[in-house]
This record gives structure tokens, sequence and C-alpha cells, in this order.
């Protein structure tokens, strides 16, 4: 079973619009959770930690569950420039690694 | 704003031959890593590197990979005889020892070093 699993996508959405993307990660141990995003051929580029109590930075909201082991992305009033990869990364406590899911793609277009 | 720099951008190699990449790590940071993206698929973990020796590695990182922190800066991954699966993408990320909520923190990747190994 993957560590980190996420819908693939593509999520092609209009300018302006929410979107939601979802991950769940398998170990019961994971003790850190982050959304970071891809663009193409570039370095995965940190978006925002999730915390327990869940989160929001501007259009980004993340929320994690821990009963269900998943985590959340939502983003509001989506821009052009959001189009990217969105990668759901979680930290195994005690473990020296980040377990990337394989992406969710989000086109944004106008 | 501190950045991991990673050099060269672009690396082509043939098989066989031994490659170097270097990392310079963000300078307050404790943990180092490498990762790999193959074109078109998932970040791989490699290695982790802590307080002077590897802190755990992938089934990736056999005997043909190696890493060292030479001096106070660099961080670097050797790759003694490449093959041609070994194209692909490393990215060098940094973290500090922890993090704001009690948990590890984020960790910061380099632009990447594209290995192409004809």
């Amino acid at each position: 079973r993957k560590e980190v699993e996420q819908d693939p996508g593509p999520f092609n959405v209009p300018e302006g619009a929410t979107v939601a993307f979802n991950c769940t990660y398998s170990n019961s141990a994971s003790q850190s959770f982050f959304w970071y995003r891809q663009d193409c051929r570039k370095e995965p580029k940190l978006l925002m930690s999730v915390y327990s109590s869940g989160n929001e930075d501007g259009r980004f909201t993340a929320q994690l569950n821990r009963a269900s082991q998943y985590i959340s992305l939502l983003i509001r009033d989506s821009k052009l420039s959001d189009s990217a990869t969105y990668l759901c990364v979680v930290n195994v406590y005690n473990f020296n690694k980040f377990y990337f899911g394989s992406g969710t793609k989000l086109n944004v277009k106008p | 704003e501190p950045e991991v720099t990673q050099t060269p951008s672009h690396q082509v190699t043939q098989m066989g031959q031994e490659v170097i990449l270097r990392c310079v790590p963000i300078s307050n940071h404790l943990y180092f890593y490498w990762y790999r993206q193959i074109l078109g698929q998932k970040v791989e973990f490699l290695v982790s590197f802590y307080n002077n020796e590897i802190s755990e590695k992938s089934e990736i990182f056999d005997d043909q990979f190696s890493v060292e922190r030479p001096d106070g800066s660099n961080f670097t991954l050797k790759i003694r005889s490449t093959k041609l699966e070994d194209s692909a993408m490393y990215f060098c990320a940094s973290s500090e020892v922890s993090g704001t909520d009690g948990g590890y923190p984020e960790a910061f990747f380099g632009q990447g070093t594209r290995l192409t190994v004809v």
C-alpha cells in the first residue's frame, strides 16, 4: 500500500472557482503534514504546513483528519497562477524522510 | 530569503561514469536530504543525513550511491557508475531540527540537478 495517495487529476476549473484536493496516508504514526506545489520541471515549493486544528493562508485552507487519515487542501477564488501539481507530503515521527504523494494536477482556465 | 542551491543545473554523463551532484543547504539547517524524480513520476526519497551520518535511506540508495558533507557548507551525492535508469531530476533539501508545531519541520528544496545518462 502506498504511504501517501492522491487523485492525480487533472482538475480543470475556471478562474474564480473553488477546488478541493484530498490526500490519504497509511501510517497512523505520521506526525507532520504539508502541501507543496510543483510547477512543470521545477522543484517542490512549500505551500503550507497542515496543523492539527486546520489552518488558512489567504485563499488556501488545509485540514487534517487524523481519525480518517486524510488531509485536504481547499483553494478559493482560483487564479491562473494556481495551475500546478499539488503534492501531499507526510513525515512519520522518528523517520527522517518525507513521503510524497504522486501529486494532483490543477489547471485553472480563463 | 535563504535557499538551497544546487549545482550543476544539468549534467549529461555517459553510462558507467561517476557523477557528483552538489548542494549547499540553508545555513542553520541540520537535516539534509536527497530526493529524485524521474520524468512524469513522483518525488522519491533517497537518503537523509544528520550529524555527519546517514539517518535513513531507501532501497533505491544502493552501493552505487554515497553522500558526503566534505566541509561546513556542501552536501554531495555521488553516483559511482551511472546507469540509464539513473536519469532523473535530483533534488537536495534541508530542514531545521524542530518545527513550529512540535513536529518535524518543513523541508526546503533546491532547484534540482537534471541528470541525463546516455
